[in-house]
C-alpha cells in the first residue's frame, strides 16, 4: 500500500513570497490533515478535510494560509505572503474516516523562509 | 485546553540500555493516548496506543500504560537497539465537534549508540 505522498520535500523562499505544498493521501482515505511542525515542537493541526469539505480550520492563519482539497483526493496548502515565522515542516496525514484514531503521515515538506 | 508534556531530550543511550520516556497529559474527560515515532527522513508513524484507563499499548518491544490517576503514559523499552534512534512523540486524541483532534507533545530525540 502506497503511503502519503508530499512534494516538494524542501523549499527555500524569501519572505513575502508565496509557496504551495501538495499532498496525495492514501487511496480511499476520506480524511486529510495538514500540520505545522516548528523546530523543537510537536505537530500542530492547521486544517482538517473530510472528503472535499473543511471540518476544522480553527488554527489556520487565514490571512495568509489557504488550503483546498478538490475532488476529495489531493490537497494543496498555500502560504501567501510568507513570513519568517512560517519556517517549519508541513506534514500531511490521512485517515480512513473522521473518527478514527490512526493517522498516516507523509514525510513532510521542510520550508525555510529567509 | 488539552496539552501533553514530555521529558526533554535529546537522550543518548548505549545499545541494550533500558529506556523510559515520561509523558503526562492535561485534558478533560478521558482522551485516547498515543506514542508516535519519527525515524530520520520519514513521516510520523503510530507506535502504540491506549484508549482507556489501565490499557497497555505495546509494539516492537515498547510498552506504555494509560494511568488515569497520575495522568501519565510513560513509554518503556527494556533493551534499546541502534534502530530505535528516532524522535518520539506522545499525543492525545479526543473527539470534538464531530472530528478527532490529535494534540502532540514536543517530542524527544533518542540516539542509541552501538
Amino acid at each position: 500500500e502506497a503511503g502519503v505522498a508530499q512534494s516538494p520535500r524542501y523549499k527555500i523562499i524569501e519572505k513575502r513570497q508565496s509557496v504551495a505544498f501538495w499532498c496525495n493521501p492514501i487511496s480511499g482515505h476520506a480524511t486529510l490533515y495538514w500540520y505545522q511542525q516548528i523546530l523543537g515542537q510537536g505537530p500542530k493541526l492547521l486544517i482538517q478535510f473530510q472528503n472535499n469539505g473543511v471540518v476544522d480550520d480553527s488554527q489556520l492563519p487565514k490571512d495568509r494560509f489557504s488550503a483546498e482539497r478538490l475532488k476529495g483526493v489531493d490537497s494543496t496548502l498555500k502560504i501567501q505572503p510568507a513570513k519568517l515565522e512560517d519556517s517549519a515542516v508541513y506534514l500531511c496525514a490521512s485517515s480512513l474516516a473522521r473518527l478514527t484514531y490512526e493517522q498516516y503521515f507523509g514525510p513532510g515538506t521542510r520550508l525555510t523562509v529567509t | 485546553g488539552d496539552s501533553v508534556t514530555q521529558m526533554e531530550g535529546p537522550v543518548t543511550l548505549s545499545e541494550e540500555a533500558f529506556l523510559t520516556i515520561n509523558c503526562t497529559y492535561t485534558a478533560t474527560g478521558y482522551p485516547s493516548l498515543f506514542w508516535y515515532v519519527q525515524y530520520p527522513g520519514e513521516g510520523l508513524q503510530l507506535l502504540l496506543k491506549a484508549t482507556k484507563a489501565d490499557d497497555k499499548g505495546s509494539n516492537k518491544g515498547f510498552e506504555a500504560t494509560y494511568r488515569k490517576e497520575t495522568t501519565s503514559f510513560h513509554l518503556e523499552k527494556g533493551s534499546v537497539q541502534v534502530s530505535d534512534s528516532a524522535v518520539y512523540f506522545c499525543a492525545l486524541s479526543r473527539t470534538q465537534g464531530g472530528s478527532e483532534k490529535l494534540v502532540f507533545g514536543k517530542g524527544m530525540k533518542l540516539t542509541v549508540n552501538p
